[in-house]
């Protein structure tokens, strides 16, 4: 069964600063899903990735799907308080409508 | 606000009680999921509806009873829940098959 793993576990960075968040699948991924959750909260949808090498952002956060689709990376640049939450990486399995997540990055941003 | 409510937000129970999480959405969508998430663990997935009809139970005990009795509603009836049930249930909604889920805010349910 495929496997998402994030990287790192939790995150503590000063605020301004940049960061970037890692999620490698053990098998190809064929719709990938970035999510945010704040404590105790439902996860809010950031972005969706599909084909191999693409790339998106939303004001500064940006997320890509590498070439071979087995890993994708969320960069935040310049962070804020406003960042602070958990970040879930999400992928469907090949078929039907199963969504497989990983155990989340934790973000910590100091003012 | 993402379309789905989920009621209650917080829940404290004692392991002989009978409650029902709810879960309603506004999308139209077609697909419905419930969600278990414990600390420092992946989302694990607990039951699927698509069209109102279960297409998955991922080996969920029977003490965790889900019903859609229409597309709008799924609910989850909770009896005879032990301690390590004590969690964060989560309720999603997708159009379909590759679709963005969208969630709802969740149910703290404590187990005492």
């Amino acid at each position: 069964s495929q496997e998402l793993e994030q990287s790192p576990q939790s995150l503590i960075v000063q605020e301004g600063k940049n960061l970037t968040i890692n999620c490698t699948s053990s098998k190809t991924l064929y719709g990938l899903y970035w999510y945010k959750q704040k404590y105790g909260e439902g996860l809010i949808f950031l972005m969706m990735l599909q084909k191999g090498g693409e790339e998106k952002s939303h004001e500064k956060i940006t997320a890509k799907l590498d070439e071979k689709k087995q890993q994708s990376s969320l960069h935040i640049t310049a962070s804020q308080p406003s960042h602070a939450g958990i970040y879930l990486c999400g992928a469907d399995n090949t078929g039907g409508f199963k969504t497989i997540f990983g155990a989340g990055t934790r973000l910590f941003v100091k003012a | 606000e993402t379309g789905v409510t989920q009621t209650p937000r917080h829940l404290v129970m004692g392991m002989t009680n009978k409650k029902s999480l709810k879960c309603e959405q506004h999308l139209g969508h077609n697909a419905m999921y419930w969600y278990k998430q414990s600390a420092k663990k992946p989302l694990e997935l607990m039951f699927v509806y698509n069209f109102k009809e279960q297409t998955e139970n991922n080996s969920v005990p029977s003490r965790f009873s889900p019903e859609c009795p229409n597309s709008s509603h799924l609910f989850l009836h909770l009896h005879t829940l032990q301690p390590e049930d004590s969690a964060l249930y989560l309720c999603a909604t997708r159009a379909g098959e590759g679709n963005i889920q969208y969630f709802g805010a969740g149910t703290r349910l404590s187990v005492l």
